[in-house]
């Protein structure tokens, strides 16, 4: 079975300073690895996801995530958080569909709040 | 850019009514979701819905929760017997393949 495991509940970080929100997942077959990301009394969206090919990963506003197999780790990073990025981050593994339909399991979230 | 919509944004129900929460998925996708997340915790899967059949489902998504989609263009999750405990939020999601889409929720709050 799929699980996903976030190792930070609450990330507090400065501003303008550098941050990396923890996941490691498990699953017996391939997988799909996403970021998704809510802000407070928001939807989710999709931040970044890793289907295959260049293990680094980037996203529109400057945050990044590696596909590590051996680590099974998908760890998202930014060089330099802003205020607007407090916000509570989702990893999610997906198994490609092989039950006729892509289920996503969900880690249990980190929340990130930036500090001016 | 199309977009998943979901209705009501917020409902408020008794214990033991039966609420229906509705989803206009993306048109073009094949594949039907729903997720919910309690206040807090983390999103869980309900169920997934594929070629007009439930194509897997979750613990959580007993005989209380059903799945239709009606007409081609609705998705609906349906609960017969609210109880406290599924006060939550509601998210729908639809995908072509592996990437989902997913809606703004529903709040359901069960007094």
């Amino acid at each position: 079975a799929q699980s996903v495991t976030q190792l930070d509940s609450q990330v507090p970080v400065f501003e303008e300073a550098p941050v990396e929100l923890r996941c490691n997942y498990s699953s017996s077959v391939s997988v799909y690895l996403f970021w998704y990301v809510q802000y407070p009394n928001q939807g989710l969206q999709l931040l970044l996801k890793y289907l295959s090919g260049s293990t680094l990963v980037e996203s529109i506003n400057g945050f990044e995530a590696e596909f590590n197999k051996s680590q099974t780790s998908f760890h998202l990073r930014k060089p330099s958080v802003h205020i607007s990025d407090t916000a509570e981050y989702f990893c999610a593994v997906s198994d490609g569909g092989r039950t006729g339909g892509f289920k996503t399991i969900f880690g249990a979230g980190t929340r990130l709040f930036v500090k001016a | 850019e199309p977009e998943v919509t979901q209705t009501p944004s917020h409902q408020v129900t008794q214990m033991g009514q039966e609420v229906i929460l509705r989803c206009v998925p993306i048109s073009n996708h094949l594949y039907f979701y729903w997720y919910r997340q309690i206040l807090g915790q983390k999103v869980e899967f309900l169920v997934s819905f594929y070629n007009n059949e439930i194509s897997e489902k979750s613990e959580i998504f007993d005989d209380q929760f059903s799945v239709e989609r009606p007409d081609g263009s609705n998705f609906t999750l349906k609960i017969r017997s609210t109880k406290l405990e599924d006060s939550a939020m509601y998210f729908c999601a639809s995908s072509y393949n592996y990437e989902q889409y997913f809606g703004p929720g529903t709040r359901l709050t069960v007094t």
